[in-house]
């Protein structure tokens, strides 16, 4: 399997809602990755986990919550969002250590519309 | 602070032309550049690294220090490159990629 796969395609949630996306890879990959993407502009770096542990996380709010259950699964929290939070979320996965291994393979993305 | 600069947010030619989509990065270390595509309902996919000095789907581009710039170059331009296009570096201490604000290249036929 040599694809980051991501569910659901597309979800729709209240301001008070709860909701989890969610990512996987089996391509033994150990660094995950969360980018948000809104309309017409390019993904920005949220959190970075590496070998399960959290490395990177760029100033976003605690509204959102990645977890790293395993090395093959990565999950965002989602709780309490505002309507700005709508956009394309997208997972990534890489290879750790050597340049030559720092590809970053993006999943489709879930598109997430918040009432 | 590191930045990525796509000057051009549209470029339109027509089938056979020559395709330059420009790029100029700012980075205070050795960059790690990359040009990733997006097809219409596609996900994001890797064209190129600068490290593999490769040719993708007809497309080069080569890193220029000097200019700090990483142009993507095409020779004869084909109606399934319209997609777009984004220029992207990487801070290789966190792993973290910058991208840049993309271009769209619409290839008439």
């Amino acid at each position: 399997d040599t694809e980051v796969t991501q569910t659901p395609k597309h979800l729709v949630m209240g301001m008070t809602n709860k909701k989890s996306l969610k990512c996987e890879q089996h391509m033994g990959h150990r660094a995950m990755y969360w980018y948000k993407q809104k309309a017409k502009k390019p993904p920005e770096l949220m959190f970075v986990y590496s070998y399960e542990k959290l490395s990177i996380n760029e100033s976003v709010p605690s509204r959102f919550s990645p977890e790293c259950p395993n090395s093959s699964l990565l999950n965002l929290h989602l709780h309490a969002l505002q309507p700005e939070d709508s956009a394309l979320y997208l997972c990534a996965s890489s290879q750790e250590g050597g340049t030559l291994t720092d590809t970053q393979y993006f999943g489709p993305g879930t598109r997430l519309t918040v009432l | 602070a590191q930045r990525v600069t796509q000057p051009e947010k549209l470029l339109s030619v027509f089938k056979g032309a020559p395709v330059e989509l420009k790029c100029n990065y700012s980075y205070s270390g050795s960059p790690e550049l990359f040009w990733y595509v997006q097809y219409s309902r596609q996900r994001l996919q890797l064209l190129l690294r600068h490290i593999s000095r490769e040719s993708i789907k007809g497309f080069t581009a080569d890193l220029n220090k000097g200019e700090t710039s990483f142009h993507l170059k095409k020779p004869f331009a084909q109606e399934e490159d319209s997609a777009m296009y984004y220029c992207a570096l990487m801070d290789t201490g966190r792993r973290a990629l910058t991208f840049g604000s993309g271009t769209r290249l619409q290839v008439q036929p």
